[in-house]
């Protein structure tokens, strides 16, 4: 069985710092990972995802994370984040080809403090 | 591109009635659309995988009579809450996800209070 693991509820960081959201997975199959950022009282905004290839992904809003298959991590960073960057961010996990379900962590809220 | 709507975005109704919620893919062919459940402060639950054309596959615990969907089309897929109770107030979201089927997108969500 898979599952995801996000072990920081809440994060607190100044403005301009950089952050590490971080993701565990466990899985015996290959998998695919991903990142969304929710918003209040919106759906999930996809970041980035890792299929196959390079370890280290960019997304978009100068988000990147990078697949440590050893580690079994999926770790999220930003190297200078901004006060619309406060959020719900979501590590998601997926590996069985044919119906793609998702497993999500819990979440991890991100504020940026200014 | 990848852009999936929800209607309604928020609907209040009373205890008894049911409500009907679509969601569509704008500018994709979704193969497969996804309903989820989301809490106050909590993750989403997926409640259940629907393929075009065939029934939907309802994820354990989700009373299937209950929360009807329907994939008619490869750009619509409803959800309806029967018989709606104020316990079913919640957040729903639903994605798709296209031909390869491997990156989900996700609508804006439906808020749905029941008096």
């Amino acid at each position: 069985a898979q599952s995801v693991t996000q072990l920081d509820s809440q994060v607190p960081v100044f403005e301009e710092a950089p952050v590490e959201l971080r993701c565990n997975y466990s899985s015996s199959v290959s998998v695919y990972l991903f990142w969304y950022v929710q918003y209040p009282n919106q759906g999930l905004q996809l970041l980035l995802k890792y299929l196959s290839g390079s370890t280290l992904v960019k997304g978009i809003n100068g988000f990147e994370a990078e697949f440590n298959k050893s580690q079994t991590s999926f770790h999220l960073r930003k190297p200078s984040v901004h006060i619309s960057d406060t959020a719900e961010y979501f590590c998601a996990v997926s590996g069985r080809p044919g119906t793609y379900k998702y497993i999500f962590g819990t979440g991890t809220r991100l504020k940026v403090l200014a | 591109g990848a852009v999936v709507s929800q209607h309604p975005s928020r609907v209040i109704c009373k205890s008894g009635t049911s409500v009907k919620i679509e969601c569509r893919s704008l500018d994709f062919q979704a193969t497969t659309m996804f309903w989820y459940r989301q809490f106050p402060k909590q993750s989403l639950m997926l409640m259940a995988t629907s393929n075009e054309g065939s029934k939907a596959t309802y994820e354990q615990g989700v009373e299937k009579d209950k929360f009807l969907i329907n994939h008619a089309s490869l750009t619509l897929s409803t959800l309806t809450v029967t018989s709606a109770h104020p316990e079913d107030s919640s957040f729903y979201i639903c994605s798709a996800s296209g031909t390869l089927g491997e990156t989900q997108y996700f609508g804006p969500g439906t808020r749905l209070l029941v008096l």
